[in-house]
C-alpha cells in the first residue's frame, strides 16, 4: 500500500510568489488533514477534508491560504501571495474513517517551503 | 482548548542508557494521548497512543508512555536507547468526543551518542 505522497519535498519561492503544495493521500481514505510546523514552533492543524467537503479549517492562518480536494482525492494547498512568515513545513495526513481514537493517521513526508 | 508542553527540546544520550522524554498536557475535557516519531527526512509515524485502560502503554521499537492523570503527564520512556533512535519525538493530544484535530507539542530531538 503506497503511503501518503507530498510534493514537492523542498520549494523555494520569493516573497509574493504563488505556490501549490500536493498531497496524495492512501487510496481510499475519506479523511485527509493538512498541518504546519512553522521553524521552532508546534505542528498545528490547518484543516480537515472528508472526502471533498471542509470539515474544519478553524486552522487556517488568513485568506492567502487555499485548500482544495476536488473529486475526494488528492488535495491542493495554495499559498498566494506567500510572505516570510508561511517559511515552514507542511504535512499531509489521512485516515479511512474518522476517529482519531480507533484508527490514527498516516502522515506523509511533507514540504518544506522557504519563503525569501 | 489543549495544549502540550514538552519540557526539553533537545536530549542527548549515550547508546545503551536510558532516556524520559517528558510531556505534560491541559485540557478541561478527556483527552487522547500520542507519541509521534520523526526520522530525518521521513514523515511522523505513531509511536503510540493511549486511549482508556491501563496507564502504560507499549508502542514499537520498545518504547512506552505512562499516563499520569494526577499530573497530567504522559512521559515516553525506553529502558535502553539506539542510534537509530536518533530522530524527534512529538507528544500530542486530541479531545474525545471533538473534532479530529491533534494539537502537539514542539518536539523533544533526541540525540543518541555512540
Amino acid at each position: 500500500e503506497a503511503g501518503v505522497t507530498q510534493f514537492p519535498s523542498h520549494s523555494v519561492i520569493e516573497k509574493g510568489q504563488t505556490v501549490t503544495l500536493r498531497c496524495d493521500p492512501i487510496s481510499g481514505h475519506d479523511n485527509l488533514y493538512w498541518y504546519r510546523r512553522v521553524m521552532g514552533k508546534e505542528i498545528k492543524f490547518l484543516l480537515h477534508f472528508v472526502k471533498e467537503s471542509k470539515q474544519d479549517e478553524s486552522g487556517m492562518p488568513n485568506n492567502r491560504f487555499l485548500a482544495e480536494r476536488t473529486g475526494g482525492t488528492y488535495s491542493t494547498l495554495k499559498v498566494q501571495p506567500a510572505e516570510l512568515e508561511d517559511s515552514g513545513v507542511y504535512f499531509c495526513a489521512s485516515s479511512q474513517v474518522a476517529g482519531l481514537g480507533n484508527y490514527g493517521y498516516t502522515f506523509g513526508s511533507g514540504t518544506r517551503l522557504t519563503v525569501v | 482548548a489543549q495544549s502540550v508542553t514538552q519540557l526539553d527540546s533537545q536530549v542527548p544520550v549515550f547508546e545503551e542508557a536510558p532516556v524520559e522524554l517528558r510531556c505534560n498536557y491541559s485540557s478541561s475535557v478527556s483527552v487522547y494521548l500520542f507519541w509521534y516519531v520523526q526520522y530525518p527526512n521521513q514523515g511522523l509515524q505513531l509511536l503510540l497512543k493511549y486511549l482508556s485502560g491501563s496507564t502504560l502503554v507499549k508502542g514499537i521499537n520498545g518504547f512506552e508512555a505512562e499516563f499520569n492523570k494526577s499530573q497530567t503527564s504522559f512521559h515516553l520512556r525506553k529502558p535502553s536507547v539506539h542510534i537509530s533512535d536518533t530522530a524527534e519525538y512529538f507528544c500530542a493530544v486530541n479531545r474525545q468526543g471533538g473534532s479530529e484535530k491533534l494539537v502537539f507539542g514542539k518536539g523533544t530531538k533526541l540525540t543518541v551518542n555512540p
